[in-house]
């Protein structure tokens, strides 16, 4: 079955423990992104990667870091959390550029005290 | 990217036709009018696209005016499982970083 594949689901820590949320896909997809949803503001996307080893910002990349060394993971990195970053975050892969539709995880809801 | 405008609310009888308008006055020529949902607060879910045509799938149909300036999805005979926020979204691609979520119209389906 198609899917991407966000760990943990749900994860309460604490300002400062750095952490990864980890997503996966099976599609073989070139394009990844994450995403964050906040009550009000919509979703936000925070990184995208449009290749392996190649990665960019979207329009909330502060106080994140991501990577992609292989083509089906796009970790989502923390380095510091701090209680702003509490949100819902959204995985999402796409075969392509153009012409094509997006795959989302199931989310990550994160909780930073 | 275009901007849209959908309404913020709808309510739908179930076994009903929705129809979920989308409004992009200035939509450039190579944008695409995507359709997406969200249910609770599952992931979002691709539901239908088009560039000119009408288009038709398991789901829904999209509907695009013929100065692309608005759409209409159809969800033909919508059930409770259908409640969700519809995102109409215009984008020249649409790989998975370039989708602009608004606000949505938030769906209702009412028994």
């Amino acid at each position: 079955e198609a899917q991407v594949t966000q760990n943990p689901r749900y994860l309460i820590t604490v300002t400062g423990k750095k952490l990864t949320v980890t997503c996966s896909q099976n599609m073989n997809h070139e394009y990844m992104s994450w995403y964050r949803q906040d009550p009000g503001l919509g979703l936000r996307q925070i990184y995208y990667s449009m290749n392996v080893e190649v990665t960019d910002k979207g329009d909330v990349p502060e106080g994140y870091k991501v990577s992609r060394k292989e083509k089906r993971n796009f970790p989502l990195i923390l380095e510091s959390p701090s209680p702003n970053q509490t949100s819902l975050y959204f995985c999402a892969s796409s075969r392509g550029q153009f012409n094509t539709e997006a795959f989302f995880g199931q989310g990550t809801r994160l909780t930073v005290v | 990217d275009a901007k849209t405008t959908q309404p913020t609310s709808m309510d739908c009888a179930e076994g009903r036709a929705a129809n979920l308008p989308c409004n992009h006055s200035t939509i450039s020529g190579n944008e695409y009018v995507y359709w997406y949902r969200q249910i609770h607060s599952q992931g979002p879910q691709y539901i239908i696209h088009g560039l000119k045509n009408n288009e038709t799938n398991e789901m829904a149909s999209l509907i695009i005016t013929e100065d692309r300036k608005s759409s209409t999805l159809i969800l033909p005979h919508a059930t409770l499982r259908d409640t969700a926020v519809y995102y109409c979204i215009v984008t020249p691609g649409a790989g998975s970083y370039q989708l602009t979520f608004g606000k949505g119209t938030k769906l209702s389906v009412i028994p």
